[in-house]
């Protein structure tokens, strides 16, 4: 299986723990992106990766939120002292490198998602 | 801020018919439109895309069209299959931003 994969796939925690995703992206894509995806909602992004360089972050990442890439291959986020409103799924995404131009990474690969249950 | 909208969280169709799925945006400054389709326990998975300069994109039975100066676009799936049931959501992208919008999604369901 060549997709984007992501673990664990379910998270449930206590509040105030700390908790970290892992994301494996296409192999050959080097544009990885996070989103975060409540019920009824579409996803939000929350940061984008070019390689191991983060080149965006949204409003929504707070200081709680922290993502790396450090070797342009897998990502990994993670939040500290989790809040019941971190409960959500988090999609990671990836893409081609834009080399081309915009279509070259406009077509996003999602992975399934990791579902995280704050209690 | 939601500059992506899709106002009907559900539509439902008989299979064979049309669905027209709709999507509204608020920033003019859009350059690609995007439509993503998602069952569940899955991520989103691309359908298809069109760039701001166009005004319809055909690609088998999925067709997008833009209308800019109503800041709309739509999704026709012609004919509608069960297998078509899912969410689908409308994403936009500037030329020069790396940030994708998202509305917040219409679940459709054909109906056999």
């Amino acid at each position: 299986d060549t997709g984007v994969s992501q673990n664990p796939r379910h998270k449930i925690t206590k509040r105030g723990q700390n908790v970290t995703f892992r994301c494996d992206p296409i192999s050959e894509h080097n544009r990885l992106y996070w989103y975060r995806q409540t019920l009824g909602q579409g996803p939000e992004f929350l940061t984008y990766f070019q390689n191991e360089a983060q080149l965006e972050k949204s409003r929504l990442l707070s200081d709680r939120f922290s993502a790396e890439r450090p070797k342009g291959s897998f990502s990994t986020l993670e939040i500290q002292r989790t809040e019941q409103g971190d409960s959500a799924m988090y999609l990671c995404a990836s893409s081609p490198s834009g080399l081309a131009g915009v279509w070259d990474y406009i077509e996003q690969f999602f992975g399934p998602g990791t579902r995280l249950t704050v209690l | 801020d939601q500059q992506v909208k899709q106002n009907s969280p559900s539509l439902s169709v008989q299979e064979g018919r049309i669905s027209i799925l709709n999507c509204d945006y608020t920033n003019s400054m859009f350059d690609y439109f995007l439509w993503y389709k998602k069952y569940p326990a899955e991520g989103p998975t691309f359908l298809i895309s069109i760039s701001s300069i166009k005004d319809k994109n055909e690609d088998g039975r999925f067709t997008v069209f833009l209308n800019k100066s109503a800041k709309h676009l739509s999704l026709h799936i012609v004919p509608s299959q069960p297998g078509d049931s899912a969410v689908y959501f409308c994403a936009a992208i500037r030329d020069t931003g790396n940030q994708f919008y998202f509305g917040t999604g219409t679940s459709l369901t054909v109906i056999p």
